[in-house]
C-alpha cells in the first residue's frame, strides 16, 4: 500500500533557528515528490523533486530527494514567524496520476 | 489570491442531504483537482479532470461525483451526506495534464454536516 510519512508531526522553534523536515515514502511507480506549505487556508507550492541528489533552493528553503532511501528533506534556515505553517509532502504516482499526501508537519516559529 | 475561486465558502447541511460545490480554475488552466481535508485524515486527493474528462481518481467515495464543464469550471456533488463528510474541500487547478504540475489552490469550501 502506498504511504507517505512525515516527521516530526510538529515542532516549535525560535526565530533564526534552522529546521529540517523529513518525508519518507513507499509508493509504486514513483514519478515525483512535491512539497507544499499550508498556512491558514490553501496550500501553496514549494518544490517538485524528480531526481535524486539534486538540491532545489528558493530563498531560505531548500529540498533534496534521496531515491535510495525513499525520502526527502525540506530545510528552512534562519526561520521567521512567517514560516509557521503545515508543510505537506506529496507523492505523485505516474501510472495512475494519483497524488498521495502525508499528514504534514506543523511548524511554529516563535519570536 | 491564487486565481481559483470556490463557492460557497461555508455550507451547513443535515445528514442524508446532497450538496454541490463549485470551482472556477485560473484562467488558462485545463486541469481541476478536488481534495478533502479533515482533521483526522489530512489532505486527501479525490479526483482530477482535464479539459472536461476525468483524468485520475483518488479516494473518492461512490456517493461523491464530479464533472468539468465546457467552460472548465467544475462541480463536486456530495450525496447521502454523513457526519464524517464534514471537512474542508479544496479545489486546485493547473495548466497541464500531469498531477505533478504546480497546482494553485482555491480558498476551500467548509462543509458541516449536522
Amino acid at each position: 500500500e502506498d504511504k507517505v510519512v512525515q516527521s516530526p508531526l510538529s515542532l516549535v522553534v525560535h526565530e533564526g533557528d534552522t529546521v529540517t523536515l523529513n518525508c519518507s515514502y513507499e509508493v509504486t511507480n514513483f514519478r515525483s515528490l512535491l512539497w507544499y506549505k499550508q498556512e491558514k487556508k490553501a496550500p501553496t507550492f514549494l518544490f517538485m523533486l524528480t531526481s535524486s541528489g539534486i538540491e532545489k533552493k528558493s530563498g531560505r528553503l531548500s529540498s533534496i530527494l534521496d531515491k535510495k532511501e525513499l525520502s526527502s528533506i525540506l530545510n528552512i534556515t534562519a526561520t521567521q514567524t512567517g514560516d509557521s505553517a503545515i508543510y505537506l509532502c506529496v507523492l505523485h504516482r505516474g501510472a495512475t496520476n494519483k497524488l498521495i499526501f502525508g499528514t504534514g508537519t506543523l511548524l511554529a516559529v516563535q519570536p | 489570491d491564487s486565481g481559483v475561486t470556490q463557492t460557497p465558502k461555508h455550507l451547513i447541511t443535515a445528514t442524508g442531504q446532497r450538496v454541490t460545490l463549485r470551482c472556477s480554475p485560473r484562467s488558462g488552466d485545463l486541469s481541476v483537482y478536488w481534495y478533502q481535508q479533515s482533521l483526522d485524515q489530512g489532505l486527501q486527493f479525490l479526483i482530477q479532470y482535464y479539459n472536461g474528462e476525468e483524468r485520475a481518481k483518488g479516494n473518492i467515495l461512490e456517493r461523491f461525483s464530479a464533472q468539468q464543464f465546457p467552460d472548465l469550471h467544475s462541480e463536486l456533488n456530495l450525496s447521502s451526506l454523513e457526519l464524517g463528510d464534514s471537512a474542508l474541500y479544496f479545489c486546485a487547478s493547473s495548466v497541464g495534464l500531469a498531477g505533478n504540475n504546480e497546482q494553485f489552490f482555491g480558498p476551500g469550501t467548509r462543509l458541516t454536516v449536522l
